[in-house]
């Protein structure tokens, strides 16, 4: 079956330490991708997204990267915050149809 | 800033209640989802809208209604609640011809079914 999973379900690091999460998926026909970040009590919030035809996309303090080969994805955090404290998902959608399929999560600690 | 809002942080329902989740988006996106969340499990898409009266169900509609009136508000219904429905709702709002093709969360109403 088709699945969007995660490697690790809980990682820490320590401040000031750059995070890496990873996210493998099984169908190599999706093409847009999206990391969230959600923290406790609140609803995901929209971190970075990525299309297929990209292996790579900054943003502020994070990098996203798409490796088709294997079907996986991987958010990178540099210099990790107490604040990034949070449990972050990938997300992906096929061909933009209405759906979108969730990994169950990584809970990262930010230890100070 | 999109804002999605949902009718309740917390609810807390007896078995055979019907229970109306309500959610609201101010901006004028077309589609709307309703997801729930349990731990392990990642978020499970219950039903979703991409249009005023129109719904589509979703993996786990079994349990649920929806209902679509006005463009910015979309409502999920449990028409009789049991206790294997407790758990995370969240909605999303997402406009398919924007820019890009994210879903933008409610914060979420924790259900709880005694």
């Amino acid at each position: 079956g088709e699945s969007v999973g995660l490697h690790l379900p809980t990682l820490s690091v320590q401040e000031g330490d750059n995070s890496i999460i990873n996210c493998a998926y099984s169908n190599s026909a999706s093409d847009y991708f999206i990391w969230y970040k959600q923290e406790s009590g609140k609803g995901p919030q929209f971190i970075i997204d990525i299309r297929s035809n990209m292996d790579k996309r900054q943003g502020q303090r994070v990098t996203v990267l798409l490796n088709k080969t294997v079907k996986h994805l991987s958010l990178q955090i540099a210099a990790t915050q107490p604040g990034d404290s949070a449990v972050y998902f990938c997300a992906e959608n096929r061909q933009r149809i209405n759906k979108f399929y969730f990994g169950s999560g990584t809970k990262l600690n930010v230890k100070p | 800033d999109v804002k999605v809002t949902q009718s309740s942080r917390y609810l807390v329902k007896r078995t055979g209640e019907k229970v109306f989740l309500e959610c609201v988006q101010d901006m004028d996106h077309e589609n709307m989802f309703w997801y729930r969340q349990d731990p392990g499990l990642g978020l499970r898409l219950i039903y979703f809208s991409y249009d005023v009266k129109m719904k589509e169900k979703g993996d786990i509609p079994e349990g649920y209604s929806v209902s679509r009136e006005k463009k910015e508000r979309f409502s999920l219904i449990l028409e009789s609640a049991s206790t294997n429905q407790t758990s995370m709702y969240l909605c999303a709002s997402m406009n398919p011809s924007g820019l890009t093709d994210t879903q933008y969360f409610g914060p979420g109403t924790r259900l709880t079914v005694l």
